[in-house]
């Protein structure tokens, strides 16, 4: 079975302060994982993905998130934050179970202070 | 340049009379894919195509449907909305469902459906 959890429902950070939005997963073959950012009223937009090749994988906005197998975890991070950045983020996982199965977490909402 | 389309952005329908939402997308994908997003919640997908194939969620409620009759375009049919619909509803495609070689799901802007 595959289930993905989104640490934090909220977070917030200060603007050019750095980010960390925290995801573990669960799946019993080798997933696929995406972070998605959703602004309000909008459509999900990819911010990256992780498809087992390198296991830091950059996005874009300067957004970044490393694949630790170890530790099941697809934590998004950046740098700076900056105020456009404040938006719901979801990870995602799919998993090659042989059938389709597309995972979403519940979401971090992130607030960016000025 | 837009590549999944989704019109109208906001619609509102009453409680029991049916609405249809679109979708079209310019990526010739093969997959297309309909959620509801509920306030503050996660994407839930109800369905997808594969090409013609019809793929629906087992907990899907019978009030929907789908149609896709061509590559480009598929729509969503609430027969009789209830209040409890009211939702974001998102469209998203994808080249094929190949899940170990991560495909990407592109989606759409979404539709607002507010039921009165």
């Amino acid at each position: 079975a595959q289930s993905v959890t989104q640490l934090d429902s909220h977070v917030s950070v200060s603007e050019g302060t750095p980010v960390l939005l925290r995801c573990n997963y669960s799946s019993s073959y080798s997933p696929s994982l995406f972070w998605y950012v959703q602004h309000p009223n909008k459509g999900l937009q990819l911010l990256l993905k992780y498809t087992s090749a390198a296991t830091l994988v950059k996005g874009i906005n300067g957004f970044e998130a490393e694949f630790k197998k170890s530790e099941t975890s697809f934590h998004l991070t950046k740098p700076s934050a900056h105020m456009s950045d404040a938006a719901e983020y979801f990870c995602v996982v799919r998993g090659n179970t042989g059938g389709f199965k597309t995972i979403f977490g519940a979401g971090t909402r992130l607030f960016v202070k000025a | 340049d837009a590549m999944v389309i989704q019109n109208p952005r906001y619609q509102v329908t009453q409680f029991g009379k049916p609405v249809t939402l679109s979708c079209s997308q310019t990526l010739n994908h093969n997959v297309m894919y309909w959620y509801q997003q509920k306030s503050s919640q996660a994407p839930k997908l109800l369905f997808h195509y594969y090409d013609k194939d019809f793929n629906n969620e087992a907990d899907t409620p019978d009030n929907f449907q789908s149609r896709r009759p061509n590559t480009s375009f598929c729509f969503l049919d609430i027969r009789s909305p209830g209040l409890g619909d009211a939702a974001m509803y998102l469209c998203a495609t994808s080249r094929g469902l190949a899940e170990g070689r991560g495909e990407t799901q592109y989606f759409g802007p979404g539709t607002r459906l507010l039921v009165l």
